[in-house]
């Protein structure tokens, strides 16, 4: 089983900031990655798909970038709505990462 | 819009059987995959397996092989979820999600979610 590593699990920052998580895989898993926000009592929602590309209605903001084994997601400028809990996913066996929680500073 | 709609919170005792649907809308229902996600309380997402309404073949995460069946009724473009022999480490809320048969956008579309506590 492929094992995704999320760093860190909890991430303190203020509105306006730039916010990077980190997502390792256990091998490569090329550019098959996703990434997941998460609010508290709602579904996880799309943000990025094969490492880098936006889904639609994704704010510009949000950035993906890696492969192989080593991915991140970049927040370009911290905004209230972003708060939230994120998630890694690689689509060969679709295991998720631990998650990492954007709290507020 | 895609929309996937899920059936209702369930309380189960354990030992017992749970049955969640997830019902979907708005595009070709026999062209996606449907995935099964949980989430037990404060704790992350677990994959759990797939359907292919196409074809009705499943496949299961090796954790869950056993215990978990998913069929669906292309007549109602609804596919379900059943886990058997609940024990407490089943109470979570469980998520279907769409997912294309490349997969290559992942899971784009998710249900509402549906909580299973399973409580003597």
């Amino acid at each position: 089983d492929i094992q995704m590593t999320q760093s860190p699990s909890t991430l303190s920052a203020s509105v306006g900031d730039r916010v990077t998580i980190t997502c390792r895989a256990s091998q490569s898993i090329n550019n098959w990655l996703a990434w997941y926000q998460q609010t508290p009592g709602k579904a996880p929602k799309l943000l990025i798909y094969k490492a880098s590309s936006l889904e639609s209605g994704v704010p510009s903001r949000f950035s993906g970038s890696g492969s192989g084994t080593e991915f991140t997601l970049t927040i370009s400028s911290l905004q209230p709505d972003d708060f939230a809990t994120y998630y890694c996913q690689q689509y060969n066996s679709f295991s998720f990462g631990q998650g990492t929680k954007v709290e507020i500073k | 819009q895609v929309q996937l709609v899920q059936s209702g919170a369930e309380v189960k005792k354990p030992g017992a059987s749970v049955k969640v649907s997830c019902k979907a809308s708005g595009y070709s229902f026999t062209g996606y995959y449907i995935h099964w996600v949980r989430q037990a309380p404060g704790h992350g997402l677990e994959r759990m397996g797939r359907i292919n309404p196409n074809t009705g073949v499943s496949n299961y995460d090796e954790r869950f092989q056993g215990s978990v069946t998913m069929t669906m009724d292309t007549s109602i473009n609804t596919v379900y979820m059943e886990l058997s022999r609940l024990t407490s480490d089943d109470t979570a809320v469980y998520y279907c999600a769409r997912g294309a048969f490349t997969g290559s956008r992942a899971f784009d579309h998710w249900g509402q979610g549906t909580l299973v506590t399973v409580s003597s």
